[in-house]
């Protein structure tokens, strides 16, 4: 089955301890992006990848970082995370072809206290 | 930032009535995607218009492509309590190699029985 995996599903974590949320498609998609959702703001960009080793900021990159070592893989990495970071996170993966629709993974909840 | 101006933010509909909402830029799209978010779940999509002028349907759902490429539109016809969600706008941007996918704010459909 075609799918876009994220871990975890639920996150609590305190101020300053660095975690990673991974993400994993199996569809062989070069294009990879995470996105925050906030009530009333919608899905907002973080970091974007087109490909393995191709990394770039999206809309509010700030306190995040990501790697793409691997095609299907590119996880998001929070190496000290604050309480304004609390939100859901979706990862998503799409074709590097024009025009294509993003397939997105079950979300991630993280709470920062 | 955000490029796309989703309307209403919020619906609150008696089962069986219909259904609108819309999404406007300033900026000319590509394409115009609608999406469906369920509760603790990532957003599916539902329609992809391609050309400018195009009306699709996808069973009781209709969503059109504005004509200026610059807005759209999605209705529902006699809503059901699976309805319930909320509801991305998205469009293309850019060209090969620099396309975004951009997000409106959403709209969250509450129904009542």
């Amino acid at each position: 089955e075609a799918q876009v995996t994220q871990n975890p599903r639920y996150l609590i974590t305190v101020t300053g301890k660095k975690l990673t949320v991974t993400c994993s498609q199996n569809m062989n998609h070069e294009y990879m992006s995470w996105y925050r959702q906030d009530p009333g703001l919608g899905l907002r960009q973080i970091y974007y990848s087109m490909n393995v080793e191709v990394t770039d900021k999206g809309d509010v990159p700030e306190g995040y970082k990501v790697s793409r070592k691997e095609k299907r893989n590119f996880p998001l990495i929070l190496e000290s995370p604050s309480p304004n970071q609390t939100s859901l996170y979706f990862c998503a993966s799409r074709t590097g072809q024009l025009n294509t629709e993003a397939f997105f993974g079950q979300g991630t909840r993280l709470t920062v206290v | 930032g955000q490029q796309l101006n989703q309307s209403p933010q919020s619906m609150f509909i008696q089962e069986g009535e219909d259904v609108s909402m819309n999404c406007t830029s300033s900026s000319i799209f590509n394409t115009w995607l609608w999406y469906k978010q369920d509760p603790g779940e990532g957003p599916v999509l539902l329609i992809a218009l391609y050309k400018a002028g195009e009306l699709t349907s996808n069973g009781r759902l209709t969503a059109q492509f504005g004509i200026t490429r610059k807005d759209s539109f999605l209705n529902i016809s006699a809503s059901i309590p699976s309805d319930v969600g909320i509801y991305f706008c998205a469009g293309h941007r850019g060209v090969q190699g620099a396309q975004k996918l951009v997000f409106g704010q959403g709209t969250r459909l509450t129904i009542n029985p």
